[in-house]
């Protein structure tokens, strides 16, 4: 059973560069969300959806964009890459708002 | 104020030995409370889910929340090395689109 499924699990990219975060579940979940975490800073939720077609910001959605089309696809874009975007990236899921969050096994993206 | 308050530690404590890890909160709706550990480059994963005050106790590890006191903790028995990782509280309102997570708490176990 994959879970959530995260690619690329690395990536360096050159400032003002664009690039799309992939992430898919197969647990048929409902939710879905997009996390930074940055060293003593814990999670930050940048978008979530509660379903496809409907995407809602989070705490810190500046410079990020996200689409959900399928119940199963929530990738994350970023269009002009910048060095306060350098992070690791966490995609999740859950069946409900209350039902505890699946991970993947995040996205390390250095912005250079 | 942050909604959720966890101690960053590091905390390192011989194996065998009782650790109690905990985390304050504000918000007095949140109603739904969850423990993650994270080993190093992986993603967080749920050790223990807990709804409202009360105990919940899952082999090693036991989960308590005191609403009264806006306060949760874990306990782990017995800590081994493999126990090593970050641990992250989590909380949300029963309405909830979003969990709140603590900072983490950095975890060694030395043999």
């Amino acid at each position: 059973n994959a879970g959530v499924t995260q690619t690329p699990k690395f990536r360096i990219l050159k400032i003002g560069q664009s690039m799309t975060l992939q992430c898919t579940q197969d647990m048929n979940h409902n939710y879905m969300y997009w996390y930074r975490q940055d060293p003593g800073m814990g999670l930050k939720l940048i978008y979530y959806s509660v379903g496809a077609g409907i995407t809602d910001k989070g705490e810190v959605p500046n410079g990020y964009n996200v689409s959900r089309s399928t119940t199963e696809d929530f990738p994350l874009r970023l269009e002009l890459a910048a060095p306060s975007q350098t992070s690791v990236y966490f995609c999740a899921s859950s069946y409900s708002g209350y039902q505890p969050q699946h991970f993947g096994d995040g996205t390390r993206l250095s912005i250079l | 104020q942050k909604e959720v308050e966890q101690d960053p530690g590091p905390l390192s404590v011989p194996e065998g030995a009782i650790v109690s890890l905990n985390c304050t909160y504000s918000n007095s709706a949140f109603q739904y409370f969850m423990w993650y550990r994270q080993y190093s480059r992986k993603g967080p994963e749920l050790l223990m889910y807990t709804y409202s005050s009360g105990n919940k106790e899952d082999g090693r590890f036991t989960a308590q929340v005191d609403k009264s006191s806006k306060y949760i903790s874990l306990f782990i028995r017995d800590s081994q090395p493999s126990d090593s990782a970050t641990y992250l509280c989590a909380m949300t309102r029963d309405t909830g689109n979003q969990f709140y997570f603590g900072t983490g708490t950095s975890l060694t176990v030395i043999p």
